[in-house]
């Protein structure tokens, strides 16, 4: 069975430009998570989505944005590229929410660089 | 939220057994505990969860006492693959769903 998958591996912006990520969940599973993982640190949550609805945010701004679509795969976007968004971008997918004992599994990343 | 504590490396030779420990002193009733490990520039990957006592799969086990304030996590005959950093977990939940929170977690380094 095919993994979390994600789009581009790698992609190299400059500031001020906007980007899309893509993500595609396992199989069966409803709920895609996004977090971004800055050299050195552990990942940092932005969002969950749940059957298409936003059910959680992290502490990231507003030009920061994501939605799923209806065969549960998302996209992440940015808009008004920093250099301080240069990071690895990681797609995480779960067969639903809301319950506490719910597994995240990961895709490979995109290494996003701001130029 | 509850906040976990684990060491920031570790280091030790094939064949040996690893144990790495994690304190949660505020874990939650409701909380897992969930182990991952990551090699440089790959999304973590799912190791173990467990919420009490011992569970053990084909790669490790997870040892949690009675009061779940630590966990450990045993990796048994390491090699240089084991190289990574493995992150202990416990799920925040609230709002309905869940929201991983990561430490900066620990760099095992397996020497020949």
């Amino acid at each position: 069975d095919a993994g979390v998958t994600q789009s581009p591996t790698h992609l190299i912006k400059t500031r001020g430009q906007h980007v899309t990520l893509r993500c595609s969940p396992i199989s069966g599973h409803k709920s895609v998570s996004w977090y971004q993982q800055v050299l050195g640190q552990g990942p940092q949550f932005i969002f969950q989505y749940y059957e298409k609805e936003e059910r959680g945010r992290g502490n990231f701004p507003d030009r920061f944005s994501a939605r799923q679509f209806p065969n549960y795969s998302s996209e992440l976007n940015v808009n008004a590229l920093l250099l301080g968004d240069s990071a690895l971008y990681l797609c995480a997918s779960s067969s639903e929410t809301g319950v506490t004992e719910d597994t995240q599994y990961f895709g490979p990343g995109t290494r996003l660089t701001v130029l | 939220l509850a906040k976990t504590t684990q060491p920031i490396s570790m280091d030790s030779y094939e064949g040996q057994e690893v144990n790495i420990t994690c304190s949660h002193n505020n874990i939650a009733t409701n909380d897992y505990i969930t182990w991952y490990q990551q090699f440089p520039s790959q999304g973590p990957r799912f190791i173990i969860q467990g919420y009490k006592t011992k569970v053990t799969n084909e790669v490790a086990s997870l040892f949690i006492p009675a009061d779940r304030k630590s966990s450990t996590l045993s990796l048994p005959r390491v090699s240089l693959s084991d190289t990574a950093v493995y992150y202990c977990l416990v799920g925040a939940y609230s709002g309905g769903y869940n929201k991983l929170i990561f430490g900066a977690g620990t760099r095992l380094a397996v020497h020949p």
